[in-house]
């Protein structure tokens, strides 16, 4: 199975300034068709999960524009370019380019 | 708008089997698949297995082969999870999300979650 690691675990961050997680993967995440399946999911305290990135790189609709993803084969980041309140959570990446798909442990952002 | 609507919470003995399901909404439920994922309390996202809604083709994790079975009724664009001889450890909360119809991984919505808890 791949493996996605995730780095750190446990993220405080002063509102308003920047945040960044890393996630690594044990594999390429690059499909013969040249996508790369990796995506993020926010889940906030006591709610479903919801995705904010698709495709490394892509946003979903009604996610602020101050997340953004990148990366490319192994090495993927997902950054906040000013945390906000409304971000506590728990950021989770997902690869879905190989069977079983599998999830990062979780990065666990708090306002400091 | 998309919806995925699931079932209520479920407190079973172990040994016994749940079946969760999964009411989908708000798109053509056979352009898509569905993904299964459960969270034990306290703990990360773990992805359970994933069924295309166009032919029925599933794949599920190692770990719940021979124990989890998914499937659909497109003719009320629902979606259930089956898993038997339920342990404690079991314990979680059910989630199932819209996924790409060839299981990229995509999960672009999530249902509500539904509590299963395994206890004697």
């Amino acid at each position: 199975d791949v493996v996605m690691t995730q780095s750190p675990l446990s993220l405080p961050v002063t509102l308003g300034q920047p945040a960044s997680i890393s996630c690594r993967s044990s594999q390429s995440l690059v499909y013969s068709d040249g996508n790369t399946y990796l995506n993020w999911f926010q889940q906030r305290p006591g709610q479903s999960p919801r995705r904010l990135i698709y495709k490394v790189s892509n946003w979903d609709s009604g996610v602020p524009d101050r997340f953004s993803g990148s990366g490319s084969g192994t090495d993927f980041t997902l950054k906040i370019s000013r945390v906000e309140a409304e971000d506590v959570g728990v950021y989770y990446c997902m690869q879905g380019t190989h069977w079983p798909h599998t999830f990062g442990q979780g990065t666990k952002l708090e306002i400091k | 708008q998309v919806q995925l609507v699931q079932s209520g919470a479920e407190v079973k003995k172990p040994g016994a089997s749940v079946k969760v399901s999964c009411k989908a909404s708000g798109y053509t439920f056979t352009s898509y698949g569905i993904s299964w994922v459960r969270q034990a309390p306290g703990q990360g996202l773990e992805w359970m297995g994933w069924i295309s809604a166009y032919n029925g083709n599933t794949n599920y994790a190692q770990k719940l082969q021979g124990r989890v079975t998914m499937t659909t009724d497109t003719s009320t664009s629902t979606a259930y999870m089956e898993l038997r001889s339920l342990r404690s450890d079991d314990t979680a909360v059910y989630y199932c999300a819209r996924d790409a119809l060839e299981g990229w991984g995509e999960l672009s919505s999530w249902g509500q979650g539904t509590l299963v808890t395994v206890s004697s």
